[in-house]
């Protein structure tokens, strides 16, 4: 049984940049995209990037252009999100997600992380 | 970017009942549709993937149709562990884009 397992909650001040993990364990960690998704309290999911873990191809959200940058260490099976300039808008819960496709084709996030709280406070 | 949109909203059920839920995409999407049932405190689960295959362990109560723009959540009779958050989710393109999500409330 595959699982992903995410960093601890972190507070950071406005303008601050965070570097959310994620360990994958139970599955061939390249073998499957990673996706970051988060939920701003009182709102909906919202989908921001994606990495192949493989060859480290990226690709994210345009409001996040220029702030986002998503790595790993295939050599512990972690994937990393990074979000600079960090404002209140912000504070969220931050989700990874394996991505896996099916043989027709057709992808959907099976296995996701525990989530980490961000807080972005002065 | 594709548009998801859900409706309604929000939702007041007592158990036992018939539930659906809408989700349109703003363009054509076939079938590259998820469902995702979310609650509070927890990690997003999937329920239903290419708009109406499932993993094993999802209960048949839930079940999902439709193509192109409209698709359809249904569960036929909602047991109180269904009380949560779900999402729509077009797998058609990146970016991978949710629906606002519908909470169903306990009425």
């Amino acid at each position: 049984q595959g699982q992903q397992v995410q960093s601890g909650a972190e507070v950071k001040k406005p303008g601050a940049s965070v570097k959310v993990s994620c360990k994958a364990s139970g599955y061939p960690f390249t073998s499957y995209d990673v996706n970051w998704v988060r939920q701003a309290p009182g709102r909906g999911l919202e989908w921001m990037g994606w990495m192949n873990p493989d060859s480290g191809h990226t690709g994210h959200a345009q409001k996040f252009q220029g702030r986002v940058t998503m790595t790993r260490d295939t050599s512990i099976n972690t994937a990393y999100m990074e979000l600079s300039s960090l404002t209140s808008e912000d504070t969220a819960v931050y989700y990874c997600a394996r991505d896996v496709y099916d043989s027709s084709g057709h992808s959907y996030f099976d296995y996701w992380g525990q989530g980490t709280p961000v807080t972005v406070s002065s | 970017d594709i548009q998801m949109t859900q409706s309604p909203s929000s939702l007041s059920a007592s158990v036992g009942d018939r539930v659906t839920i809408t989700c349109r995409a703003s363009q054509t999407i076939g079938t590259y549709l998820n469902w995702y049932q979310h609650k509070t405190g927890k990690a997003p689960e999937l329920l239903i993937y290419a708009t109406s295959r499932f993993l094993s362990g999802v209960p048949s109560r839930f079940s999902g149709s439709g193509s192109g723009t409209d698709f359809t959540l249904t569960i036929s009779s909602l047991q109180p562990e269904d009380f949560a958050t779900y999402y729509c989710q077009q797998s058609f393109s990146h970016p991978r884009t949710f629906g606002q999500g519908t909470k169903v409330e306990i009425k």
